[in-house]
């Protein structure tokens, strides 16, 4: 079955270190993924997806067909980015549907 | 540009009653998909809408269904509420029916079932 998981729920690091947030999925066909980030107070929005191959905000993650991995990295954590993190995966079959992983909770500690 | 809005943010009902939820897409946006986000998960996805079409659904009972109107607003309707139904309910916009776009999330409604 298709299936987002991410391991923590809560990650503490301090401002300055590198983050790794991880999430691994379960999907027989080409994925699509997606990070979303919801900051204190404010609405659910796409942080990055893995097609434009882009870096926002200084996060990067890449998509590891071997490991079915899609972890989201920064090299230097800021205050900033505390927020809640969701991994979502694009799932196609006569219809497209997206699965959000349950999430991890960052909090950078000055 | 508008935002995606959803009414009302906080909603209390009881068990065995009906309710609408209300979501107003972002300008331009002619789809509109729904999420149930249960406290300490993520959003589980309910179905999307494209041009007054259902046209994807999860796994969710015939109980929620919903409607889009030719201005691309959308309700969710829950029709005999259970206790587990009490969430977040989203909505999120796109302009393009095959989900790979940037989704628009509103704010979301409360609902709590007692």
């Amino acid at each position: 079955a298709q299936r987002v998981t991410q391991p923590e729920k809560l990650l503490s690091v301090f401002k300055g270190a590198p983050v790794e947030l991880k999430c691994n999925y379960s999907y027989s066909g080409s994925p699509e993924l997606f990070w979303y980030v919801q900051y204190s107070r404010q609405r659910l929005q796409l942080l990055l997806r893995h097609i434009s191959r882009e870096s926002i905000k200084g996060f990067t993650a890449d998509l590891n067909k071997g490991e079915t991995s899609f972890h989201l990295k920064k090299p230097f954590a800021q205050e900033e980015d505390s927020a809640m993190y969701y991994c979502a995966l694009l799932y196609r079959t006569s219809y497209d549907k997206v699965i959000f992983g349950p999430g991890t909770s960052l909090s950078v500690i000055p | 540009e508008t935002g995606v809005t959803q009414s009302p943010t906080h909603l209390i009902k009881t068990r065995g009653q009906q309710v609408t939820l209300r979501c107003s897409s972002q300008s331009g946006h002619n789809t509109v998909s729904w999420y149930q986000q249960a406290l300490g998960q993520g959003p589980q996805f309910i179905f999307q809408y494209y041009r007054e079409e259902e046209n994807g659904r999860g796994n969710f009972p015939p109980r929620f269904s919903g409607l889009q109107f030719p201005n691309y607003s959308s309700e969710l309707n829950v029709n005999a509420l259970e206790l587990d139904d009490s969430a977040l309910y989203l909505c999120a916009s796109s302009s393009n029916r095959a989900l790979n776009e940037k989704l628009f999330f509103g704010s979301g409604t409360q609902l709590s079932v007692l």
